[in-house]
């Protein structure tokens, strides 16, 4: 089986503007989470999907938006680009339901705002 | 609320020395515990889990993890540190009450491995 994608890898932006980042599920997952990685901060939860819906959202501004397709793919964006921005954006896919179901990481979208 | 502690934001070993990496939560009912590796520039990759069958789990490239519940403690070791070893690893909980997959992670610790 094919693992989480996430594309694109690296993406440089300015201050001001919008960002899309766009994540596959390993095939059969439905469920998809994205998290914000820096250095600081570690891993931050943003948002979980659930079959097109979103199930859990961590705690950041409304800025930072996500939908997921019916095929369970997921994108999320970042509007009005700030310099704390800038991190390592990973998602992660699981198979629904159970709690002891791990979630699977992509290798992650790095996002530099200058 | 859910959370996870990992005491040691930095850690070295000697290589061949023992690995400890501590993990303690918070969770008012028995969780699902989760230890990950990261490598540079890469995701995370699952490297055991604790889902209440064993209190000692054993997970790939020799690392294993003793859940405590009288300490609320997942302490990650492994007998001999490999410098292979040398990455960031990330405890994390998710309690099976919680709705969704909703996993809380702790800061991390990043392992360097001596030579």
């Amino acid at each position: 089986k094919a693992g989480v994608t996430q594309t694109p890898r690296y993406l440089i932006k300015t201050r001001g503007q919008q960002v899309t980042l766009s994540c596959s599920p390993i095939s059969g997952h439905r469920s998809v989470s994205w998290y914000q990685q820096t250095p600081g901060q570690g891993l931050q939860f943003l948002f979980e999907y659930f079959s097109e819906t979103q199930r859990n959202k961590g705690n950041f501004p409304g800025r930072f938006s996500g939908r997921q397709f019916s095929n369970s793919r997921s994108e999320m964006n970042v509007s009005t680009l700030e310099l704390g921005d800038s991190a390592l954006y990973l998602c992660a896919s699981s198979l629904a339901g159970e709690g002891y179901n791990e979630q699977f990481f992509g290798p992650g979208t790095r996002l530099t705002v200058l | 609320a859910q959370s996870v502690t990992q005491l040691g934001s930095h850690v070295s070993v000697s290589e061949g020395a023992l690995v400890l990496l501590r993990c303690n939560y918070s969770s008012s009912v028995p969780p699902y515990l989760f230890w990950y590796v990261q490598y540079p520039n890469q995701g995370l990759q699952l490297l055991l889990k604790y889902t209440s069958a064993a209190t000692l789990v054993k997970g790939i490239n020799g690392f294993e993890a003793e859940f405590k519940k009288s300490e609320t403690s997942f302490h990650l070791t492994k007998p001999s540190a490999h410098m292979s070893d040398a990455a960031e690893y990330f405890c994390a909980v998710r309690t099976p009450l919680a709705t969704g997959n909703q996993f809380y992670f702790g800061t991390g610790t990043s392992l360097t491995v001596i030579p």
